[in-house]
C-alpha cells in the first residue's frame, strides 16, 4: 500500500523567506503522479503543482517548485520570497496512475508572519 | 473555471438522523469523491465513482453510503449520524484516465456537527 508522510506538522516563516516543505512518500508503482496541494484558511482546496513520476525534469510554477528525488521517494516543495498569502495547510499527495485515488498525507500548517 | 459546489458549507445535526450531502459539478468529470477531514488526519477517502451508478469504497466507508445517479451530482449519505461523523466533508472531481491529467478539483467543504 501507498504511504505519503509529512514529518513537519506545523511551520512558521517570515514574509519574503524561503521555506522548503518535506514529503516523502512509499510505493512499488512506477507510474505515478505527486501533487502539493493548498487549502488556505476557510477556504477551497487548490492545486499548486504536479509532476509527474517519469519526468526528471522539477515541476516549477511561478515561486513554487518541487526537489524531486524519485529513487529516495522524496518530494519537496519550496515556496521563494513567500508572502502572506501564502499561509495555509499544504498536503501532498500521491497517484498512482492505475486507478486514480489520491493519497494525502497529513498536512503542514504553513504560518507566513509579516 | 472547474466549479465544484458542495450543497450547504455548515450543517448541524442530531443524532441518528439521516443526513445529506450533495456536491455537483460542471466539468463533466467521470470520477468524483468524497474525503473527511479531521485534524491530524488530513484527508481520508470514504468513497469515489468513476461513472454513473458506480460506486467504490474507500478507506473509511463504514457507516457512510453514496448515490450517483447523474454524472454530475455525487450524494454522500449518514444514514444515521452519529458524534464520531462530525468533520469537514471535502467532495473532489476529476477526469478520467486518459483524457485527464488526474488533477482533482475541490468543493469548498461542508462543516458538519453531530450533537
Amino acid at each position: 500500500a501507498q504511504t505519503v508522510t509529512q514529518s513537519q506538522p506545523e511551520m512558521s516563516v517570515q514574509e519574503a523567506e524561503t521555506v522548503t516543505l518535506s514529503c516523502t512518500y512509499d510505493t512499488s508503482e512506477n507510474n505515478y503522479y505527486l501533487f502539493w496541494y493548498k487549502q488556505p484558511p476557510s477556504r477551497q482546496m487548490i492545486l499548486v503543482i504536479r509532476q509527474e513520476a517519469y519526468k526528471q525534469q522539477n515541476a516549477t510554477e511561478n515561486r513554487f517548485s518541487v526537489n524531486f528525488q524519485k529513487a529516495a521517494k522524496s518530494f519537496s516543495l519550496k515556496i521563494s520570497d513567500s508572502q502572506l498569502g501564502d499561509t495555509a495547510m499544504y498536503f501532498c499527495a500521491f497517484m498512482n496512475r492505475r486507478d486514480d485515488k489520491i493519497i494525502f498525507g497529513k498536512g503542514t500548517r504553513l504560518h507566513i508572519l509579516p | 473555471d472547474v466549479k465544484v459546489t458542495q450543497s450547504s458549507r455548515y450543517l448541524v445535526k442530531r443524532t441518528g438522523e439521516k443526513v445529506f450531502l450533495e456536491c455537483v459539478q460542471d466539468m463533466d468529470h467521470e470520477n468524483m469523491f468524497w474525503y473527511r477531514q479531521d485534524p491530524g488526519l488530513g484527508l481520508r477517502l470514504i468513497y469515489f465513482s468513476y461513472d454513473v451508478k458506480m460506486k467504490e469504497k474507500g478507506d473509511i466507508p463504514e457507516g457512510y453510503s453514496v448515490s450517483r445517479e447523474k454524472k454530475e451530482r455525487f450524494s454522500l449519505i449518514l444514514e444515521s449520524a452519529s458524534t464520531n461523523q462530525t468533520s469537514m466533508y471535502l467532495c473532489a472531481s476529476s477526469f478520467g484516465a486518459p483524457s485527464g491529467t488526474s488533477e482533482q478539483f475541490f468543493g469548498p467543504g461542508t462543516r458538519l456537527t453531530v450533537l
